[in-house]
This record gives structure tokens, sequence and C-alpha cells, in this order.
């Protein structure tokens, strides 16, 4: 069985750094894309990047793009997104998915998705 | 700012019939890739519904049809159920922005 377990729920100030897990199993780490997406309060869901835990290739979505570090350790099944400096607007639900695709790059769909992990800034 | 617009909120009775739009471009859904759907219940993750425009997963149920057409796709419900209150996306890659994309979503409510 597929699964992506995410680490638990954070509180954090302004300021202040976090990374993020996401440890799959149940099938080949190394050869799926692994995807992390934002869901703030009330909101929809936003494509942050994605990564390729076989060479750690990665692409991030100009929204993104030097707000978060995306990663991945494959000898332990495990991807990660990093703030270095967090603020009270990267407030949100973070899951991370895995990628699939019938026809390429282009074709790809988020199959299976973690439970999600709130992350909540306050001072 | 999505590329790609669904109505914000649909709603039918128990046993009726809904769609859902979702309405790209010409760098997206009008370029021949593929649109995805997922199911979002309250409080929870995410569910793949559809995928490449019309083919469902294993498990999900034949109420739910997808169909593409120039820049739109759409999501149908035949036979709402009580248990298909949830938020609804699109999703698909986009040329211009060079990756994925969603839908604004959409919130199917049953009377």
């Amino acid at each position: 069985e597929v699964q992506l377990v995410q680490s638990g729920a954070e509180v954090k100030k302004p300021g202040e750094s976090l990374k993020m897990s996401c440890k799959g199993s149940g099938y080949s780490f190394s050869n799926y894309w692994i995807a992390w997406v934002r869901q703030m309060p009330g909101k929809g869901l936003e494509w942050m990047g994605i990564i390729y835990p076989g060479d750690s290739d990665t692409t991030y979505s100009p929204s993104f793009q030097g707000q978060v570090t995306i990663s991945v350790d494959k000898s332990i099944n495990t991807a990660y997104v990093e703030w270095s400096s967090l603020k009270a607007s990267d407030t949100a639900m973070y899951y991370c998915a895995r990628l699939d695709d019938t026809s390429g790059y282009y074709s790809r769909y988020f199959d299976y998705w973690g439970l999600g992990a709130l992350v909540t800034v306050s001072s | 700012q999505s590329v790609l617009t669904q109505p914000p909120s649909v709603s039918g009775a128990p046993g009726q019939r809904v769609t859902i739009s979702c309405t790209g471009s010409s760098s997206n859904i009008g370029t021949h890739y593929p649109v995805h759907w997922y199911q979002q219940l309250p409080g929870t993750a995410p569910k793949l519904l559809i995928l490449d425009n019309h083919n469902r997963p294993s498990g999900v149920p034949d109420r739910f049809s997808g169909s593409k057409s120039g820049t739109s796709a759409s999501l149908a419900i035949t036979g709402l159920q009580t248990e298909d209150e949830a938020d609804y996306y699109c999703q698909s890659y986009d040329s211009s922005l060079s990756g994925y994309v969603f839908g604004t979503g959409t919130k199917v409510t049953v009377l």
C-alpha cells in the first residue's frame, strides 16, 4: 500500500526556520516525483514544487522559487520542504503528494497524498 | 491567482446531476495537456478522482465522469449523494508558467 507520512503540525514565530518531512512507503520511492502543495486557510490548492528522489532534480513554481527549499534523502525515502525565515503568510496546510503519469511530464497527476501538516506562524 | 477557472459553487438535490466546469487557455488545457480532477472532503486531503480527462482510478464510482473540449473541461456527478459534498479541483500543466496548475475549486452542496 502506497503511503506518504508527513511530520506533524507546527506552531512557529515569524522569522523562525522550519523543515517538514514526507516519508514514502509501499512503492519504489526513488522512481516517482514528489510534490509539495500549499492550501491556505479556506483557499484552494497551490503547487509549490517537485523533486525527483532518484537524482534530486527539483523544479519550483515561480510563486515559491526562493521562498522554500525542497530536498530529499532517498536513503530513508523522505522528502522535505524547508523555510529559513517564516512569515505569518506561510500559515497554511501543506501536503506532499506523489506524481504519476500515463504519457510523460506534461500529463502528470497527483495520485497519492499525505494527510497534510498544518503550519501556524504567529507572534 | 489560478489560470484554471471553476465556478465557486454548485448544488443539487440527491439523485440529480451536476457539472463543474474548468476553463483554461491555449497555454494549458488548449494545448492538449490532460486535465485531472480531485475531490477534497471536509477536513481531509485531496483524492484523485479523474485522470487524463476521463479515466477513473480504481475504486472511484462511475457516477463521476470527466470530459474535455477545446480550452475547457468538465466533471459530471450523476445520481448525486450526500457523501459527494466536497470541494472539487481540476489540474493540468501550463506551458507559460512551466508548471502544474490547479483550478480555483468548486464547492458542491447537496440540498
